[in-house]
């Protein structure tokens, strides 16, 4: 069965360095989002994005974030100076885009930021 | 806008009993409603969805739902656990008609299956 991937699994870095998060959607989906998790609180909505551009993006993505698909497959996030509160599991999610279907997500990935 | 409220974050049950995992929403529109579970170290899958037709919904792994639009609740119900039922369950809502509309998640329900 297809998976959304998504690397890496774990990720440290230190508060103010960039860090890049990738997701690489199942083939014939065309609609991505990121959410994230903060330890023992609800998953959240982040962004939104269809035909290389932003559909959707909540209050949290503030400038600091970045989308894009730079070659086609990948799907990736971009945090430009990280903060402490950024440490949270990222999960990428992927619909074909058609309708209100199923999300697939990625297993995620953990970010701690020191 | 859309709430999901989860009662219980913790959940401990006896092997082979039966199980009952609480979710109400809040919405000024209709509402899509799913159930995701998330195995450790894994992602979420998706377990069940309510998106109209029957209030009674069934899922993966033996797993069960009912929506109720009077109490805003989607109940997941399951009527006798396994071991590897232990995960970690969400509920989620997005609004109806608005396509590809990100996903509302409740705080999560821990169930733990004791042997």
């Amino acid at each position: 069965e297809p998976e959304v991937t998504q690397t890496p699994s774990h990720q440290v870095t230190q508060m103010g360095q960039e860090v890049i998060l990738r997701c690489v959607p199942i083939s014939n989906h065309l609609y991505f989002y990121w959410y994230r998790q903060i330890l023992g609180q609800k998953v959240e909505f982040l962004v939104s994005f269809y035909n290389n551009e932003i559909s959707e993006k909540s209050e949290i993505f503030d400038d600091q974030f970045s989308v894009e698909r730079p070659d086609g497959s990948n799907f990736t996030l971009k945090i430009r100076s990280t903060k402490l509160e950024d440490s949270a599991m990222y999960f990428c999610a992927t619909t074909t885009g058609q309708g209100q279907e199923t999300q697939y997500f990625g297993p995620g990935t953990r970010l701690l930021v020191l | 806008a859309q709430s999901v409220t989860q009662l219980d974050s913790q959940v401990p049950v006896f092997e082979e009993a039966p199980v009952e995992l609480r979710c109400n929403y809040s919405s000024s529109v209709s509402v899509y409603l799913f159930w995701y579970v998330q195995y450790p170290n894994q992602g979420l899958q998706l377990l069940l969805k309510y998106l109209s037709g029957s209030t009674l919904v069934k899922g993966i792994n033996g797993f069960e739902a009912e929506f109720n639009k009077s109490q805003t609740s989607f109940h997941l119900r399951k009527p006798s656990v396994h071991i590897n039922d232990t995960a970690e369950y969400f509920c989620a809502v997005s609004p109806q008609g608005s396509g590809n509309t990100p996903l509302v998640f409740g705080k999560g329900t821990r169930l733990s299956v004791i042997a």
